[in-house]
């Protein structure tokens, strides 16, 4: 089965413009988790989609993140305007089960974010 | 705040050289502790999944326990292949999302 899919692997940008990532769920996954990683610090969650609804969005870290799950598939993380501090590895992963305690995530392999 | 603490931040063992990596959490509300395996430029894989105090989890050279206020990562007689980042993440009571460690790189030598 393909795993996780994400793009781009790499994302330059300059302060102040917009980038939107791109994540591909395992098929019939319905749970699909957004985390980061920013240099030096521990991986920590930013929210949660169950289909196409935002089940825990505490994470994000202000109003410039927008994430979306058209139609329980894909989803998309739009960072704008983005600012320095919003460097670093944007990971996507997917659960089968509704609760992660059984179902483990599957993590894709990330989208590093520069913003110069 | 919920707080997952790991150690050593790095460790540098010889090949057959046996050790233990260990993750610390704040202890109400645990609902189950994980361990994940990333290699560089890659995604955390997932290793193990442990639910209560006294339960162990084996894969390969890699043994995961578990005590009311700590796990461990055992490995024993590591091969060079076993170089990675190991990730202990928490889940607790009521919430679905993960809780990571900083992790610890483990290099392992010929």
């Amino acid at each position: 089965e393909a795993g996780v899919t994400q793009f781009p692997s790499h994302s330059v940008i300059e302060k102040g413009q917009t980038v939107t990532l791109r994540c591909d769920p395992i098929s019939g996954h319905d749970n699909l988790y957004w985390y980061r990683r920013v240099m030096g610090k521990e991986i920590k969650f930013l929210l949660h989609f169950v289909k196409e609804s935002k089940q825990d969005e505490s994470g994000m870290p202000n109003n410039r993140f927008l994430a979306e799950r058209t139609g329980g598939t894909y989803s998309t993380l739009k960072v704008q305007p983005a600012e320095l501090e919003d460097s670093g590895v944007y990971f996507c992963a997917s659960s089968q089960g509704v609760w992660v305690i059984d179902s483990p995530l599957h993590f894709g392999n990330g989208t590093r974010l520069t913003v110069t | 705040e919920d707080q997952v603490t790991q150690s050593p931040e790095a460790l540098r063992l010889q090949e057959g050289e046996s050790s233990s990596l260990n993750c610390s959490y704040t202890v109400s509300g645990l609902r189950g502790l994980f361990w994940y395996r990333q290699d560089p430029g890659k995604g955390p894989e997932f290793l193990f999944t442990l639910y209560s105090a006294g339960e162990e989890k084996e894969k390969e050279r890699l043994k995961a326990t578990l005590t009311k206020k700590e796990s461990f990562l055992h490995i024993t007689a590591p091969k060079p292949e076993d170089s990675a980042t190991y990730l202990c993440a928490v889940q607790y009571t009521g919430f679905q999302k993960l809780v990571f460690g900083t992790g610890t790189r483990l290099l392992v030598s010929p």
